[in-house]
């Protein structure tokens, strides 16, 4: 695709329910980064993709977070058994990876908004 | 391993005055510097990068930010700040093979 791709845009589930959300990263991108924001806090680094392996997962708050990715390509974030704290929007940002002539720049996905009720 | 340090996490500047966002670096490699923009309820853009061409870079509106080794420094400053430059303004460092590190954020207040 032309950019990267986030889904659901909204979410809203009940405390307690799993939830899974997707991102679809740029076409060749290696890199993949997933990222939260809660309201009127700044970028909080949950976990790092190259390929497929996660070299740096550092940042899941709790083993109710899990992402995987397949292919090189699309990734999904688990969340199970969701809290209300995990409220917010849910960034995914996608680069051509390190090393090389790579600078890494992301390129940021419109985010998944979710709220817990 | 790399770091990031942005001075101040909320600046307020009088529309038409300097704007001044600090950035400070560490790298064991030789650095790749952003500056992203998020506009209120939007996606984070970038605002401008430095790859070890020109040290002074150029961004779009209005934006420039000054790669300084000595000092570890890549600010970001515009000469005359707009009503619509109100955004938050995060710094990040890449290199080597290492992921993309942020600084913690600046929110911009402009006040008219």
């Amino acid at each position: 695709g032309a950019g990267v791709s986030q889904s659901p845009s909204n979410k809203v589930t009940e405390k307690g329910k799993d939830v899974e959300l997707r991102c679809d990263p740029i076409s060749g991108h290696t890199a993949l980064y997933w990222y939260r924001q809660s309201l009127g806090q700044g970028l909080e680094f949950l976990i790092y993709f190259q390929g497929n392996s996660a070299p740096d997962k550092s940042g899941l708050p709790s083993d109710r977070f899990s992402a995987e990715r397949t292919g090189g390509s699309v990734s999904t974030l688990t969340i199970q058994r969701t809290q209300q704290e995990d409220s917010a929007v849910y960034l995914c940002a996608s680069s051509l990876g390190g090393g090389g002539q790579s600078t890494g720049e992301l390129f940021f996905g419109e985010g998944s908004r979710l709220t817990v009720l | 391993a790399q770091s990031v340090t942005q001075l101040g996490s909320h600046v307020s500047v009088s529309e038409g005055a300097l704007v001044l966002l600090r950035c400070n670096y560490s790298s064991s490699v030789p650095p790749y510097l952003f500056w992203y923009v998020q506009y209120p309820n939007q996606g984070l853009q970038l605002l401008l990068k430095y790859t070890s061409a020109a040290t002074l870079v150029k961004g779009i509106n209005g934006f420039e930010a000054e790669f300084k080794k000595s000092e570890t420094s890549f600010h970001l400053t515009k000469p005359s700040a707009h009503m619509s430059d109100a955004a938050e303004y995060f710094c990040a460092v890449s290199g080597g093979y290492q992921k993309v590190t942020f600084g913690t954020g600046t929110k911009l207040q402009v006040i008219p």
